[in-house]
């Protein structure tokens, strides 16, 4: 079991937006702003897409976007398109002994 | 942003350990941390560690504790995974990947499938 919590799946026609979330603790996502996403094609490595909660790195879309309420973060992704579709991981810092969690994993499809 | 290049896909049997590199081909570790993390077939990612090169000072996974070292020679800039006492359960993705503030891991290794059988 994860310590993140993420939706194993979620699904979105061409153009729509969508939102994934990961639901932590008061001791990871709740506080630290130092949350991130990565987006995984399959037999590839992560990519990092959001860090720091809301930023995004150079040459990421931005069609990607992050946020966070409390204990949960979530990532949006405006004007759904084919190439979206992967996986989606969200990552925050603990602090020790645990220093750094990820979640489960969701699954995109782009209908 | 540093590019990472990683050692090969290795096969070993159970009891064994297993050594992985990660050598930054394109720049240096600088003022990154170096983290490890690792999926297992179908899974999701297991954060597994991570070392500042400069300070040489390393962090561990508390259910890897006692079984993972990492380490990291600032001379070439590589740094290294070891995992002993292997398990099946070990067979995995292995990857390294470069880190300001431990979860913004913007430069990432290829990946190093480690196969644990008998």
């Amino acid at each position: 079991q994860s310590a993140l919590t993420q939706p194993a799946s979620v699904s979105g026609s061409p153009g729509q937006s969508l939102t994934i979330s990961c639901t932590g603790t008061s001791s990871d996502v709740g506080n630290y702003n130092l949350v991130s996403w990565f987006q995984q094609h399959p037999g590839k490595a992560p990519k990092l897409m959001i860090y720091e909660v809301t930023k995004r790195p150079s040459g990421v879309s931005n069609r990607f976007s992050g946020s966070k309420s409390d204990n949960t973060a979530s990532l949006t992704i405006s004007g759904l398109q084919a190439e979206d579709q992967a996986d989606y991981f969200c990552c925050s810092y603990t602090g020790s002994p645990t220093f750094v969690v990820f979640g489960g994993g969701t699954k995109l499809t782009v209908l | 942003q540093v590019q990472l290049v990683q050692s090969g896909a290795e096969m070993k049997k159970p009891g064994s350990s297993v050594k992985v590199s990660c050598k930054a081909s394109r720049g240096t570790f600088s003022s990154y941390g170096v983290t490890w993390v690792r999926q297992a077939p179908g899974q999701g990612l297991e954060w597994m560690g991570r070392i500042n090169p400069m300070l040489g000072i390393a962090n561990y996974a508390q259910n890897l504790q006692g079984r993972v070292t990492i380490t990291a020679d600032k001379s070439t800039s590589t740094a290294y995974m070891e995992l002993g006492s292997l398990k099946p359960d070990d067979t995995a993705v292995y990857y390294c990947a470069g880190d300001l503030q431990w979860q913004d891991l913007d430069s990432w290794g290829q990946g190093t499938l480690v196969t644990v059988s008998s």
